[in-house]
């Protein structure tokens, strides 16, 4: 099936550094990734959709220029957390469609960040 | 956008089957159901996904009645590799739909 791959699976960082993470499509080309974090004990929540070639949107409440998508090609999406905080410690995940399947949607490994 | 209401805990033995209702009284006409698994620090995984009456594959079965308001995900003879949470997702895969998560249930399976 189709696979997406995303690094770095954990990364620590000190406040105010910045941190990227990628997500690579492997075995098709994904137009559009889905970036979502993940808090402790609750569900995941939608940050932004990007789409290769033009701006990301963004949800509501979510910073765009703390959270820089950039979407160059057809197989990588990559999420970099400016000036992180401790706050944005979280767990990040990245998702695309897959149209190959017909099921829908694969998702990423996932990142665990950690801001100290 | 179809909402879902799932059991927001279940626990079970292993060798049991369980049986995870997802309720989507709203769900449209084009909307397919999908389940996800997630373990802890994981990413969701892709179990099943469904549009009418029943569908099984080599891990779980999926049984959408004919209103299709609600969906049952039943995994059969658990283990404690199945404790995970299972989230039910409605809507039209592909398009402009994106993958919206509730709140998911929680399966925890006791030896």
């Amino acid at each position: 099936g189709a696979v997406v791959s995303q690094h770095p699976s954990w990364v620590i960082c000190k406040s105010g550094t910045s941190v990227k993470i990628e997500c690579r499509s492997l075995d098709f080309q994904a137009t559009t990734m889905f970036w979502y974090r993940q808090f402790p004990k609750q569900s995941l929540m939608l940050m932004a959709t990007s789409n290769e070639g033009s701006k990301a949107t963004y949800e509501q409440g979510v910073e765009k220029d703390k959270f820089l998508i950039n979407h160059a090609s057809l197989t990588l999406s990559t999420l970099t957390v400016t000036s992180a905080h401790p706050e944005d410690s979280s767990f990040y995940i990245c998702s695309a469609p897959d149209s190959r399947t017909g099921y829908g949607y694969t998702f990423g490994s996932g990142t665990r960040l950690t801001v100290v | 956008l179809a909402k879902t209401t799932q059991p927001i805990s279940m626990d079970s033995y292993e060798g049991q089957e369980v049986n995870i209702t997802c309720s989507h009284n709203n769900i449209a006409t084009n909307d397919y159901i999908t389940w996800y698994q997630q373990f802890p620090s994981q990413g969701p995984r892709f179990i099943i996904q469904g549009y009418k009456t029943k569908v099984t594959n080599e891990v779980a079965s999926l049984f959408i009645p004919a209103d299709r308001k609600s969906s049952t995900l039943s995994l059969p003879r658990v283990s404690l590799s199945d404790t995970a949470v299972y989230y039910c997702l409605v809507g039209s895969p592909g398009g402009s739909y994106i993958p919206t998560f509730g709140r998911g249930t929680s399966l925890i399976v006791h030896p």
